[in-house]
């Protein structure tokens, strides 16, 4: 069974940086690309930052880019994204995803506060 | 950046039922779109991709269908636990967009 369990999130102050963590098992972590996606209180799904199976390639959101870093670390399984120059717009539930072209697995999510 | 249009943004229905929920792209992204349920306290899961490819284990009374700009996601024969919010997502090219969201709620 996949399972992906995010870690790492809380409340910290705008400018300060954080940086998630997300555990996969149940599947060959080094096959997959793996992404990144948040979704403020009330608000929709948006895409954050993609990285290709071996971690060669990296995508983000504008919004993002220069601020956030999407790695990997295959022999642990895990997924990183490291936030830095936060901003209250960051504030958001973080999902790490499988992605081939789609989001395939979910992790349940974990919360970034962004406030003073 | 493809913006994708989902209609309607809530939805009520009853257990046996069938509804349909839309999704519009600012461009063509051909067939490349995926739908998702969220549910609380649940991880989010993927129920069709490629715009009519049910993901494995996905019930047979989900359907979608479409191409080019306008897609549609149809629920017959309405459970219990289909009840939730929707997300279309189209997976054609970066930066990945999401529609807005459709609530399906019980009537």
């Amino acid at each position: 069974e996949v399972q992906l369990v995010e870690s790492g999130g809380g409340l910290v102050q705008p400018g300060r940086s954080m940086k998630l963590s997300c555990a996969a098992s149940g599947f060959t972590f080094s096959n997959y690309g793996m992404a990144w996606v948040r979704q403020a209180p009330t608000k929709g799904l948006e895409w954050v930052a993609t990285i290709s199976y071996d971690g060669s390639n990296t995508y983000y959101r504008d919004s993002v880019k220069g601020r956030f870093t999407i790695s990997r670390d295959n022999p642990k399984s895990t997924l990183y994204l490291q936030m830095n120059s936060l901003r209250s717009e960051d504030t958001a539930t973080y999902y790490c995803t499988r992605q081939t072209w789609y989001f395939d697995y979910w992790g349940q999510g974990v919360m970034v506060t962004v406030s003073s | 950046d493809v913006q994708m249009t989902q209609s309607p943004s809530n939805l009520a229905a009853s257990p046996g039922e069938s509804v349909s929920i839309n999704c519009k792209a600012s461009k063509s992204i051909s067939k490349y779109l995926a739908w998702f349920q969220q549910k609380p306290g649940k991880a989010n899961k993927l129920l069709i991709y490629s715009g009519s490819t049910l993901q494995s284990g996905t019930p047979s009374r989900f359907s979608g269908s479409g191409s080019g700009t306008d897609f549609t996601l149809t629920l017959r024969n309405l459970e219990p636990e289909d009840f939730g919010l929707y997300y279309c997502q189209q997976h054609s090219e970066y930066p990945w967009t999401f529609g807005g969201g459709t609530k399906l709620e019980l009537k």
